[in-house]
C-alpha cells in the first residue's frame, strides 16, 4: 500500500516568507508526527497530533511555526517569515496508535531558506 | 526525560564481517526501542523494534537487536555485513512515562561497508 506522501519534496524560499509543507499519513493512521533533521541539531520532534485530540506542541521552536491536521489526515506545517537556521529536512511520521505501534515516515521535504 | 546515546559517528566494517552499531538509552520506567536506517536523500526506514518479550529482536534485512536492561542498550547488530548496508542508523526511545509520544532519536551512526 501507499507510504506516507510529503510534498514538496524541496522547497528553496527567500528569508521574511512564509512556506507550507505537506503531509499525506498512510490511511488508517490516527496518528501523525512532524519531526526536523539539520545539521547540528539531529532529529528533532516537533509536533503531534492523535485523532481528535489537542496537539501535542511542545516541540515547535517559535511562535512562527505552527501546524494544523485537517479532517484527521492531512497534515500542513506552516512557517511564517522563515529564517535561515529554518533550513533543515522535514519528516512526517504516521502511525496506528500511539503507544506499541511503529511509526512511518515519509521521504521528508528539503527545505532552503536563503 | 528521555535520551538516547549513539557513541559512534561512523563504524567502518569489512563485507562479510559481523557488525554492531551501539546504543544506549535514558528514560524513566519501561522502554519501547527502535532502529531506522536512511540512504541519502531517503525518509526513514523501519528496522526493528522493542517492546517487550524477547531481548533479541529480528528485523528487516537480517538485522538483530538485543535488549540489555541492565546495561540500558539495544545496540544493533548483523552476522555479515553487506555493502548495501552503508547507510546511516538511528536508534530512538520512546518512554512509557513522560516524554509524551514522540520518539527521541540519537545523533546516527554512519555505517560503512567495504569491499
Amino acid at each position: 500500500g501507499a507510504g506516507v506522501s510529503q510534498s514538496p519534496s524541496n522547497k528553496v524560499t527567500e528569508k521574511g516568507k512564509d512556506v507550507e509543507l505537506r503531509c499525506d499519513p498512510i490511511s488508517g493512521h490516527t496518528a501523525l508526527y512532524w519531526y526536523r533533521q539539520s545539521l547540528g541539531q539531529g532529529l528533532e520532534f516537533l509536533i503531534y497530533f492523535q485523532g481528535n485530540s489537542a496537539p501535542d506542541k511542545s516541540g515547535l521552536p517559535s511562535d512562527r511555526f505552527s501546524a494544523e491536521r485537517t479532517g484527521g489526515s492531512v497534515s500542513t506545517l506552516t512557517i511564517q517569515r522563515t529564517q535561515q537556521e529554518d533550513s533543515a529536512v522535514y519528516l512526517c511520521a504516521s502511525s496506528f496508535r500511539t503507544s506499541q505501534e511503529t511509526q512511518y515516515f515519509g521521504p521528508g521535504t528539503r527545505l532552503l531558506v536563503l | 526525560a528521555q535520551s538516547v546515546a549513539q557513541p559512534e559517528d561512523q563504524v567502518n566494517v569489512a563485507e562479510g564481517n559481523p557488525l554492531t552499531v551501539k546504543c544506549t538509552y535514558s528514560v524513566s520506567g519501561n522502554p519501547y526501542l527502535f532502529w531506522y536506517v536512511q540512504y541519502p536523500n531517503r525518509g526513514l526506514q523501519f528496522l526493528l523494534k522493542y517492546i517487550t518479550g524477547d531481548n533479541l529482536v529480528k528485523g528487516s534485512y537480517g538485522f538483530e537487536a538485543e535488549f540489555n536492561k541492565s546495561q540500558t542498550s539495544f545496540h544493533l547488530k548483523k552476522p555479515s555485513a553487506l555493502v548495501s548496508d552503508s547507510a546511516l542508523y538511528f536508534c530512538a526511545v520512546r518512554g512509557l512515562t513522560g516524554g509524551g509520544n514522540k520518539l527521541t532519536f540519537g545523533t546516527g551512526t554512519q555505517l560503512k561497508v567495504e569491499l
